[in-house]
């Protein structure tokens, strides 16, 4: 079935740190895809998505690209800041989104140090 | 405030006592999900609704119910809980068809089955 597979954490990177998380998914179709945030405590917040391929999305310094020839959709912030430890989920829109359904890759924690 | 809400926010509980977790939206969305949040698995859909009245199973519907009286409410119900069912759980809300990446997730209830 339908799939997202994102590098496993924990990562840990000190302040200032360049930040890439791989996510890489099943081409079923030409699936929106998302990466969500969540912080501490929190539900989930949409961080950034892209609809189609080459759409790059970007939102609080972070960036991906949405890359059809590699089926990928890596996350990257130039930049990492301590306010940004938190768990990251790539995400794909099930075939056809009808159900509501996103498909979760299982989370990639990250911790920022000073 | 646009905001989803779910009651209560810990729940201890003993295998076999019938508990329903509370989900409250105020954004006249049609769409609400319930999803379980487990180490190494990711988020993964119980059910949906796409309105009143309308429920559908999603990827992992055993030993959960769901009801969709009034279009605000999406409660969780467990019949029979077991130990299995100790996780995280999260209810999101969207607005409709096709529009799944605009989904807003409550804050939580972490659910402990002894």
């Amino acid at each position: 079935g339908d799939s997202v597979t994102q590098m496993e954490g924990p990562v840990t990177l000190s302040e200032e740190a360049f930040l890439t998380i791989n996510c890489t998914y099943t081409a079923t179709g030409y699936p929106s895809l998302f990466w969500y945030v969540q912080y501490p405590g929190e539900g989930l917040q949409l961080l950034l998505k892209a609809t189609k391929a080459d759409d790059k999305g970007s939102n609080k310094g972070f960036e991906a690209t949405y890359r059809k020839e590699t089926t990928s959709f890596h996350l990257e912030k130039g930049s990492v800041q301590v306010s940004d430890s938190a768990v990251y989920f790539c995400a794909r829109m099930n075939y056809g989104g009808s159900q509501g359904n996103l498909i979760f890759g299982k989370g990639t924690k990250l911790s920022v140090k000073p | 405030e646009a905001q989803v809400t779910q009651n209560p926010r810990y729940l201890i509980t003993v295998t076999g006592k019938k508990l329903t977790v509370t989900c409250s939206q105020n954004m006249n969305h049609e769409y609400m999900s319930w999803y379980r949040q487990d180490p190494g698995l990711g988020l993964r859909q119980i059910y949906y609704s796409m309105n009143v009245e309308v429920t559908d199973k999603g990827d992992v519907p055993e030993g959960y119910k769901v009801s969709r009286k009034e279009k605000r409410n999406f409660p969780l119900i467990l019949e029979s809980p077991s130990p299995n069912q100790t996780s995280l759980y999260f209810c999101a809300s969207f607005p409709g068809q096709g529009r799944a990446y605009e989904q807003y997730f409550g804050p939580g209830t972490r659910l402990t089955v002894t």
